[in-house]
């Protein structure tokens, strides 16, 4: 299958710690995006990184992409306890038109 | 205003019914989507239209048939539901290829 892979499955952090948190997909993109789950809420999206770029920052956001390694990471500065969500990798598989999911990362930040 | 809107948000039906689900999207985009999650989260892309055409159809069973009667709204009608149906249905939209997709807050089918 195409979709983004997401490890761990769950990760528990106090708040003020970073929160790291990876995908692995298996065919060649165009793009990687990362979203955001809120609990009984639907999908938004945080970042997007073009497969030509190796790093993005946005505010407490670092995406970093290894095309290589086909994998990509998300790191969550200073986490906050209303990050408690699931993190999700989106990929596109070459394909412009599809994006491929996994079952994404569980974060729960401890106040 | 709400971007992408789905109704109804929670839906619980009998097997072997037929129900529909509705989306509208008030961002101008093109291209509509519509995603299915189960109950380990992972999330699985069914279908996409774009301007009205179907142009992504995922091996999803022909009893699941969108309808897309202009590019602002993408309906997806589910003949004689089954209890592996039961999941979350997502709506997304996207502008133009290769960006972000904007999703609506879901909908809940349970059947029984």
């Amino acid at each position: 299958s195409q979709q983004g892979e997401e490890d761990p499955q769950a990760l528990s952090i106090q708040e003020g710690e970073n929160a790291t948190m990876n995908c692995s997909y298996k065919t060649s993109i165009n793009n990687l995006q990362w979203y955001r789950q809120n609990s009984g809420r639907g999908l938004v999206h945080l970042i997007l990184i073009r497969s030509n770029e190796r790093e993005k920052h946005s505010g407490r956001l670092r995406v970093t992409l290894d095309t290589s390694k086909k994998s990509s990471s998300l790191l969550i500065t200073a986490s906050r306890a209303a990050d408690t969500a699931s993190y999700f990798c989106a990929t596109d598989g070459g394909n412009f038109n599809k994006f491929y999911f996994g079952s994404g990362t569980k974060l729960n930040v401890k106040p | 205003d709400t971007a992408v809107s789905q109704t109804p948000k929670y839906l619980v039906t009998q097997m072997g019914n037929d129900k529909s689900i509705k989306c509208e999207q008030n961002l101008g985009h093109d291209t509509m989507y519509w995603y299915k999650q189960d109950s380990k989260k992972f999330l699985k892309i069914m279908f996409s239209y774009n301007n009205k055409e179907l142009i992504i159809n995922e091996t999803v069973p022909n009893r699941f048939s969108p309808k897309s009667p202009d590019k602002a709204h993408l309906n997806l009608h589910i003949n004689s539901l089954e209890l592996g149906d039961s999941a979350v249905y997502f709506c997304a939209s996207r502008d133009s290829p290769n960006e972000k997709l904007f999703f609506g807050s879901g909908t809940q089918l349970s059947v029984l």
